[in-house]
């Protein structure tokens, strides 16, 4: 399986925008980047998700790099209600499962 | 609509007992899924059912883990002989379909499980 390396922690302010990193550099043709986050005490649940193009929706955007060897989860304007896990997960078309890393915690100071 | 409900959400056990975690999936959903998550760790992959036949139980540590979905919905994780390495929260999570172009996954809220 595909493998990605995030940042173990980031901090924000309340209000400003949060670029979360995630690299991939074995990622293959038909992986799938999805993105969920984990609020405390909670099961993950879905952000958004992307092939080649970037993706916006009402939780945020992914940015995807040209090679897909990266991409970027973009939160417009972090509210202290974003504080959570964010993993960054490849998946292949063709399975069902995900394979969760650390991910990265996002801390957002008011 | 109801999202996926898992019960107990905690459940504390001796070392050496049988213990039982539930899972509601969303109605209609074919596709289930049990992960495993330590503290510190993501989510780690258990088994995945479509519908009432379990379709991978790669993620399964050992035979002291079953999981069974009879009638194609609810689900039951079972451990047999617990061990206080089984201590976790266990999540469930079920999708209208397992594969796919996409396919969100929806979990529920886990069922912590501490072993003594």
């Amino acid at each position: 399986d595909a493998k990605t390396t995030q940042p173990n922690s980031m901090e924000s302010n309340e209000e400003e925008p949060v670029h979360l990193p995630c690299n991939h550099s074995t990622i293959s043709g038909t992986d799938y980047i999805h993105w969920y986050r984990q609020l405390p005490s909670q099961g993950p649940e879905y952000v958004i998700h992307g092939l080649t193009s970037n993706v916006n929706n009402r939780m945020a955007s992914l940015a995807i790099a040209e090679d897909r060897k990266s991409s970027t989860l973009i939160l417009h304007r972090a509210t202290l209600r974003d504080a959570a896990v964010y993993y960054c997960i490849l998946r292949d078309v063709g399975t069902y499962k995900y394979i969760f890393g650390t991910g990265t915690r996002l801390k957002v100071l008011a | 609509g109801a999202g996926v409900s898992q019960t107990p959400s905690n459940k504390v056990t001796e070392k050496g007992k049988y213990v039982e975690l539930r899972c509601d999936p969303i109605s209609g959903h074919t596709a289930l899924y049990w992960y495993r998550q330590s503290l510190g760790q993501g989510p780690e992959f258990l088994i995945y059912f479509q519908g009432t036949g379990a379709a991978d139980d790669s993620g399964l540590p050992n035979d002291r883990f079953f999981a069974v979905r009879p009638e194609g919905s609810v689900s039951t994780l079972k451990i047999q002989r617990t061990e206080r390495g089984d201590s976790a929260v266990y999540l469930c999570a079920s999708s209208p379909r397992g594969r796919g172009r996409f396919n969100e996954q929806f979990f529920g809220p886990g069922t912590r499980l501490t072993v003594l």
